[in-house]
């Protein structure tokens, strides 16, 4: 139980150009979603934090235009990258509470993010 | 604000060899403490987690930690290590506060397992 999963694993995208990225609870419905960023070699920055019919709460310097993050239902949150320019370029990985353990985190495979 | 260290940023261990990881968190309230493994190429995976009472814990893969509240720290330990445990190990806290709160992680430590 408690896997999460996100698409599309790899997207290789030009410069100025928008990407989806979708994360999905697959066995169990998530309150909350967070989305992180991950650069090589370093650990995790969280980027937002995101809540089933409500906006999502945007960390310090993350730009919440360039980065939009909609929880359209309690198994799905989607981070669109507008606008992409390569200092985008990132590991994007997202991360869901709920199920019988509310208070972990489950983890996604990530996604892989290269703008050219 | 929380805050995560790692103080070992790569270790290098023998097969057998034993080994500890240090985290420490600077946080004033109640936490719930996590350390992730993540594997070349795969994703992150909850190795083990605490939230309350005893306060040594064990994890998967014969993975253990030990919550000391007065040093702040949850240092992860096992007995002896394997080739299959080289990865990357991040320790995370988060708020206790009964329902999902966001992940401060440490900087991450590298392990690395000879034959």
């Amino acid at each position: 139980g408690a896997v999460v999963s996100q698409h599309p694993s790899r997207v290789i995208c030009k410069s100025g150009t928008s990407v989806k990225i979708e994360c999905r609870s697959l066995d169990f419905q998530a309150t909350t979603m967070f989305w992180y960023r991950q650069f090589p070699k370093q650990s995790l920055m969280l980027m937002a934090t995101s809540n089933e019919g409500s906006k999502a709460t945007y960390e310090q310097g993350v730009e919440k235009d360039k980065f939009l993050i909609n929880h359209a239902s309690l198994t799905l949150s989607t981070l669109t990258v507008t606008s992409a320019h390569p200092e985008d370029s990132s590991f994007y990985i997202c991360s869901a509470n709920g199920g019988a353990s509310p208070t972990a985190q489950f983890f996604g495979p990530g996604t892989r993010l290269t703008v050219l | 604000a929380q805050s995560v260290s790692q103080h070992n940023h790569h270790v290098i261990l023998s097969e057998a060899a034993s080994l500890e990881l240090g985290c420490n968190y600077s946080y004033g309230g109640t936490v719930n403490l996590f350390w992730y493994v993540q594997y070349p190429g795969q994703h992150l995976q909850l190795l083990l987690k605490y939230f309350s009472g005893d306060p040594l814990v064990k994890g998967i893969k014969g993975f253990e930690a030990e919550f000391i509240k007065s040093k702040f720290s949850f240092n992860l330990r096992k007995p002896s290590v394997q080739w299959s445990d080289t990865a990357e190990y991040f320790c995370a806290v988060n708020k206790n506060t009964g329902t999902a709160s966001k992940l401060t992680f440490g900087t991450g430590t590298r392990l690395q397992v000879t034959l």
